[in-house]
This record gives structure tokens, sequence and C-alpha cells, in this order.
């Protein structure tokens, strides 16, 4: 059975410009979670999609944001980037709400 | 919100020594307690959680114990060896409210095990 998979597996992007970073669950899941690791620092709680709905976001500005399609893949957007931005994103899924979360590899966004 | 602390940040053990981390959380509607491994370059991949209605659960060399009237849960490792070298991460969940999905991670804890 495949894991998460997340695309692309690096992003290089200027300041001011947008993101798109794409998710997909395992097969069967319908919860997606989204995290923002700084280097070094712990995971932070972005977003959290169910089936195709937007469930609760984490202390982030409205410039991220994200859907989730009807084949429960996700994709986050970050615009207007700043350098700050810059760090790993990971996806994760589940089968229900918390259960066991199966995190993906990550996208590497970084931001000049 | 919820806030989780974890202690400590860095933590270096010789083999076949234990290993303890541990974690504080702020809410108390917090129910769901799961424990992250994350080795170098590689994704956090979960080694053991535990609910709130449930005071210590054993996985092998692996435990975690959670005290709810003072709000912290531990992870304790036994008989480490070098393979548990990774960072470890805490995180505290609360399931089935409005603040369903929202999961508040510490900022990790370095485990070195020394061969």
């Amino acid at each position: 059975e495949a894991g998460v998979t997340q695309s692309p597996t690096h992003l290089i992007k200027t300041r001011g410009q947008q993101a798109t970073l794409r998710c997909s669950p395992i097969s069967g899941h319908t919860s997606v979670y989204w995290y923002q690791q700084a280097l070094g620092l712990g995971l932070q709680f972005l977003l959290w999609y169910d089936e195709g709905e937007e469930r609760n976001r984490g202390n982030f500005p409205p410039r991220f944001s994200g859907r989730q399609f009807p084949n429960y893949s996700s994709e986050l957007n970050v615009n207007a980037l700043e350098l700050e931005d810059s760090a790993l994103y990971l996806c994760a899924s589940s089968l229900a709400t918390f259960l066991e979360q199966f995190f993906g590899p990550g996208t590497r966004l970084t931001v000049l | 919100g919820e806030n989780v602390e974890q202690h400590p940040s860095t933590l270096s053990v010789q083999e076949g020594d234990s290993a303890v981390i541990k974690c504080t959380y702020s809410d108390s509607a917090s129910n769901y307690f799961p424990w992250y491994k994350q080795e170098l370059g590689k994704r956090p991949q979960l080694i053991i959680d535990i609910r709130s209605n449930v005071g210590e659960k054993k996985d092998q060399r692996i435990a975690v114990t959670l005290n709810k009237t003072a709000k912290h849960f531990s992870l304790h490792i036994t008989e480490t060896q070098p393979e548990d070298s990774a960072v470890y991460f805490c995180a505290a969940s609360i399931v089935f409210n409005t603040n369903a999905g929202k999961s508040t991670f510490g900022d990790g804890t370095t485990l070195t095990v020394k061969p």
C-alpha cells in the first residue's frame, strides 16, 4: 500500500510569490493535516481537512489556505511569501479523526 | 490555546540505559497524546499513543505514562540502542469537540544513544 505522498520535494520561490503544495493521502484516509516544521523546530499545526471541509486551522495568517478535493487529496497555498515561510511542510493523513497520523516526506519550501 | 512544553531539548545516554522525556500541557480538555519519532531526514512516525482514560501504556521497550491531574505525560525508553537516536515529539490533541483536529506539538527532544 502506498504511503502519503507530497509534491514537489523542493520548491524555491521569491518573496511575494505564491506557492502551491500538494498531498495525496493513503487510500481510504479521509482526514488530511498540514504542518509547518521550521529548521530545528517542532511541528506547528496549520490546517485540518476532513471529507472535503476545513475543520480547523492553527495560528497562521489567512495567506495560508488550502482545500481538499473529492478524492481526498489536498493542496496547501501560501500567498505573498515571506522569508520566514521557509520550512519543511508536512502533510499527514488518518483513517478517522485522531487515529494514527501517517506523515508524508514533506515539501521543502525555500523563500529567497 | 493549548501549550505543550517538552523537556529536555537534548538527551544523551549510554547504550543500555533508560531515557525519559517529559511533556506538560495546559488545556485540560486534551484527551489524546501521541509520541512521534523523527530520524534525521525522515518523516515523523508514531511510536506510541495514550488516551486520557488510560494512565499507562507499554509496547516492548517503550512506555508512556499520563497524569491528568498534573497535566503531564512522559515517554520512557528502556535498554536504549543506537537506533533509538532521533528527535522525539510529544503532542496533545483534543478529540470530539469544536477544537477537534488540532494537535499541539512539543518542540522535540534530540536523543543520542552512545554505543
